[in-house]
């Protein structure tokens, strides 16, 4: 059974960062792709990256409104996720999800955690 | 930039058959896309409904299906329930990433 479990999300000031993770099991870590999805409080679905397999170098591509902001990484060895979020805005206030996905697109998803970036 | 379209709301009555479209502002969509679509009730994860435009994803009901019709991903429920009655989104896969929908509230009413 494929699951997902997101950590480390919490209260920061803006300016701040913080570093997600998503803990894998029940599939090849190594060759999935791997998407972080957010959603703003009654707001819908926005992806905000993907990390490619290590076959593809682990390629990352974001949305633009994180790009440059925001760095995704993979730990093959510990079978984890990871979201680093520097400078973060207001607007970056979402549930994050993790999800891996079949063609490209997500198919499993995590619980969720809430990031909420305010003074 | 690339907007994907959904309607915003959208009713159907119990028994009854609803299909929700996935478009593009600009374009058509195919299955070069890989629309996907997702279920949502409130305080919930997305739950995956159909993946790669019509294979549906693990213990989905058959009441659920995916084509493309015209120019549009379609999402079709038959004999709607109540508990059909969710946020439904879909996305589309681009060489540059994904975008999804603004998602559609069904009412089953």
């Amino acid at each position: 059974e494929v699951q997902l479990v997101e950590s480390g999300g919490g209260l920061v000031k803006p300016g701040g960062s913080l570093r997600l993770s998503c803990a894998a099991s029940g599939f090849t870590f190594t060759d999935a792709w791997l998407s972080w999805v957010r959603q703003a409080p009654g707001k819908g679905l926005e992806w905000v990256g993907r990390i490619k397999r290590k076959i593809e170098g682990e390629t990352t591509d974001y949305a633009a409104p994180v790009r440059g902001r925001f760095t995704m990484s993979r730990d093959g060895s510990e079978n984890t996720l990871y979201l680093q979020m520097n400078s973060l805005r207001t607007e970056d206030t979402a549930v994050y999800y993790c999800t891996t996905s079949l063609y490209g697109t997500p198919v499993y998803w995590g619980q969720g955690t809430l990031v909420t970036v305010s003074s | 930039q690339t907007v994907v379209t959904q309607e915003p709301s959208f009713s159907v009555s119990p028994g009854g058959t609803v299909t929700l479209t996935c478009g593009l502002r600009s374009g058509s969509v195919s299955s070069s896309y890989n629309p996907s679509w997702y279920q949502q009730t409130p305080g919930q994860a997305p739950r995956t409904l159909i993946y790669n435009t019509n294979t549906r994803s693990s213990g989905v009901p058959d009441r659920f299906s995916g084509s493309i019709l015209g120019n549009k991903a379609v999402l079709t429920i038959t004999g709607a329930q109540a508990d059909d009655e969710s946020d439904y989104y879909c996305v589309l896969y681009m060489v540059s990433g994904l975008v999804f929908g603004g998602g559609t509230k069904l009412t089953v009413l």
